[in-house]
């Protein structure tokens, strides 16, 4: 059974073309992450809800934009997307704890013409 | 702050081979320790994890122990296979955080 589930699996756009990816879970999680990941690297935070409580880290380019509508689902928009930003974008969630692993969806790679 | 460290790979073995990914780690407090494993083109899994000192996690015939002593939770494995081939990352998650922090990853590949 699905658990994190992330669409589409691929995405392509044009540059400066305002994209959104969409994550769902089924697990009731209070916390949602996004990532994105590039080739060969650790994934790097981008931002996690906590509930509706938006986390932003302090790297991330203000290009970048989410909401939660609900504890189910959780947006990533690109505002403006430049070649810079064609990367894998993971969703995660977990619950509240430090011993909680995160659970993954199987990402959103985004190619940016 | 928090960090992991892991070491470079790539890794090649050859199949049945004993597998060893080094992992340490800086962390106020006492974390929680993962691994993760990573197949092409898919998004993360957990491998397994410890939440104490002295804990072993388990699976697939993986294995690591946390260390407190040496800050460590070194990955290892029998007789690896082919199907291990992917990317590995050791990760932490501190005491009230809602982040993990994740070491750089180590690619592995097996050779039949």
């Amino acid at each position: 059974d699905a658990m994190v589930i992330q669409n589409p699996r691929y995405q392509v756009t044009q540059f400066g073309k305002p994209v959104t990816l969409s994550c769902s879970q089924t697990l009731n999680h209070n916390v949602m992450y996004w990532y994105q990941q590039k080739s060969s690297q650790a994934p790097k935070l981008l931002f996690h809800y906590y509930d509706k409580d938006f986390n932003n880290e302090a790297d991330t380019p203000d290009n970048f934009q989410s909401r939660r509508p609900n504890t189910s689902f959780c947006f990533l928009d690109i505002r403006s997307p430049g070649l810079g930003d064609a990367a894998m974008y993971l969703c995660a969630t977990s619950r509240v704890g430090q011993d909680n692993e995160q659970f993954f969806g199987p990402g959103t790679r985004l190619t940016v013409l | 702050g928090n960090s992991v460290t892991q070491m470079e790979g790539p890794v090649t073995l050859s199949e049945e081979a004993f597998l060893t990914i080094n992992c340490t780690y800086t962390a106020t407090g006492y974390p929680s320790l993962f691994w993760y494993v990573q197949y092409p083109g898919e998004g993360l899994q957990l491998l397994l994890k410890a939440t104490k000192a002295d804990d072993k996690g388990s699976n697939k015939g993986f294995e690591a122990t946390y260390r407190k002593e040496t800050t460590s939770f070194h990955l290892e494995k029998g007789s690896v296979q082919v199907s291990d081939s992917a990317v590995y990352f050791c990760a932490l998650r501190g005491n009230r955080d809602d982040k993990i922090i994740f070491g750089k990853g180590t690619r592995l590949h097996i050779l039949p």
